[in-house]
């Protein structure tokens, strides 16, 4: 199993301009998440997903947008870039766990490093 | 609205001394708790996770974590350090109601000298 990957690795953006980041699962987990990591903020929720054809805003929302037209991939857009949208794009996968209560353990992919200048 | 804080944006150890990363959480209503570990260039690695069953959890690479409800704390120890455990780790906690979503501290990054 690959677990979550992310395409691409490292991009660089002129401001405006626009771009998707693609994430992948094959572990068939019904939910999926896009987060930035910034120095000394920690990670920080864009956008999830609960399934398949649906969308949900998190922390962080304004200047994405987000599709989930299939179970297995979760794709992150730029309409058009800016400088504070420099970031490492790091996406996630989770299932449910029923242990005493229901917990969600969230496995992340390698994350992409976006540049805008 | 729950959080985390994480004391210490950087933690210096020497190889061989106990690691000790602090974790501490906002909800009165014991949440479900989380350490993740990222080493360079690469994505959050799940350690270990409390989910209301023992208060002391053990986790991968000989790490472990105490919920103390009393102090709302969840800190990360490991009793040896080794050069390999250089890494950022971050707290991450969500609650009963959005289980589905964890709320990440800032981090703490681990030296670890020979």
């Amino acid at each position: 199993n690959a677990g979550v990957t992310q395409t691409p690795k490292f991009r660089v953006l002129k401001t405006g301009q626009s771009m998707t980041l693609l994430c992948a699962q094959d572990m068939n987990h019904e939910y999926m998440y896009w987060y930035r990591q910034d120095p000394g903020m920690g990670l920080r929720l864009i956008h999830y997903s609960v399934g398949e054809g649906t969308t949900a805003k998190g922390e962080v929302p304004d200047g994405y947008n987000v599709s989930r037209l299939k179970k297995q991939n979760f794709l992150l857009g730029l309409e058009s870039a800016a400088p504070s949208q420099t970031s490492v794009y790091f996406c996630a996968s989770s299932y449910p766990t029923r242990g005493q209560g229901l917990s969600y353990e969230q496995y992340f992919g390698p994350g992409t490093r976006l540049t805008v200048t | 609205a729950q959080s985390v804080t994480q004391l210490g944006s950087h933690v210096s150890v020497s190889e061989g001394a106990l690691v000790l990363l602090r974790c501490n959480y906002s909800s009165s209503v014991p949440p479900y708790l989380f350490w993740y570990v990222q080493y360079p260039n690469q994505g959050l690695q799940l350690l270990l996770k409390y989910t209301s069953a023992a208060t002391l959890v053990k986790g991968i690479n000989g790490f472990e974590a105490e919920f103390k409800k009393s102090e709302t704390s969840f800190h990360l120890t490991k009793p040896s350090a080794h050069m390999s455990d250089a890494a950022e780790y971050f707290c991450a906690v969500s609650d009963l109601e959005t289980a589905d979503k964890l709320i990440f501290g800032t981090g703490t990054r681990l030296q670890v000298f020979p």
